[in-house]
């Protein structure tokens, strides 16, 4: 069984700074991680995904992640922070062999200041 | 081109009520999942189909929640005796065929239960 920890439910930023949203997993099964961003009353949307190569994975939105095996970690980063930004992110990791299912963690919600 | 689709976007019972939630997938998927968000958590899976046949019904919580997908595109999820408890955001996704091909999230339905 696989578990996703998401160390901050709560991040608050100043807009133009940076960010990190923290990431760790559990599996005894190699797996894909993603990120998604939920903005309010909307559905998930895919910000990356990591599957296999480069360890550095960039995204939509000037987004990247850095997967880190021996730490089992793979936050979520972006330089520099927009208003519209504001929104909750979750990560989430499936099995490579096996169930297909997706499995999330508790999400952070994030809240770009002015 | 259109995304997953979910339909009704709210729906407000009683108790004790049967209720039916509707998701189109995007054409020509043929992997669809059903996941359940409760409020301030990660969504958590429920169902999978692999076009007609529902391979992994793991995550259902109970006999009174069933799904089906009778032609391998339109899913039904169908909960039967409606408890408070059942009260959350119901997430649809599709892929085109599962494994490491990123899961497309539908608005999902907000179920509320008096």
């Amino acid at each position: 069984a696989q578990s996703v920890t998401q160390l901050d439910s709560q991040v608050p930023v100043f807009e133009e700074a940076p960010v990190e949203l923290r990431c760790n997993y559990s599996s005894s099964v190699s797996v894909y991680l993603f990120w998604y961003v939920q903005y309010p009353n909307q559905g998930l949307q895919l910000l990356l995904k990591y599957l296999s190569g480069s360890t550095l994975v960039k995204g939509i939105n000037g987004f990247e992640a850095e997967f880190n095996k021996s730490q089992t970690s793979f936050h979520l980063r972006k330089p520099s922070v927009h208003i519209s930004d504001t929104a909750e992110y979750f990560c989430a990791v499936v099995e490579i062999q096996g169930a297909q299912k997706l499995v999330f963690g508790q999400g952070t919600r994030l809240t770009i200041n002015p | 081109g259109a995304g997953v689709s979910q339909t009704p976007s709210n729906k407000v019972t009683e108790k004790g009520k049967y209720v039916e939630l509707r998701c189109d997938p995007i054409s020509g998927h043929t992997a669809l999942y059903w996941y359940r968000q409760s409020l301030g958590q990660g969504p958590e899976f429920l169902i999978y189909f692999q076009g007609t046949g529902a391979a992994d019904d793991s995550g259902l919580p109970n006999d009174r929640f069933f799904a089906v997908r009778p032609e391998g595109s339109v899913s039904t999820l169908k909960i039967q005796r409606t408890e408070r408890g059942d009260s959350a955001v119901y997430l649809c996704a599709s892929s085109p065929q599962g494994g490491n091909q990123p899961q497309h999230f539908g608005d999902g339905t907000r179920l509320s239960i008096l």
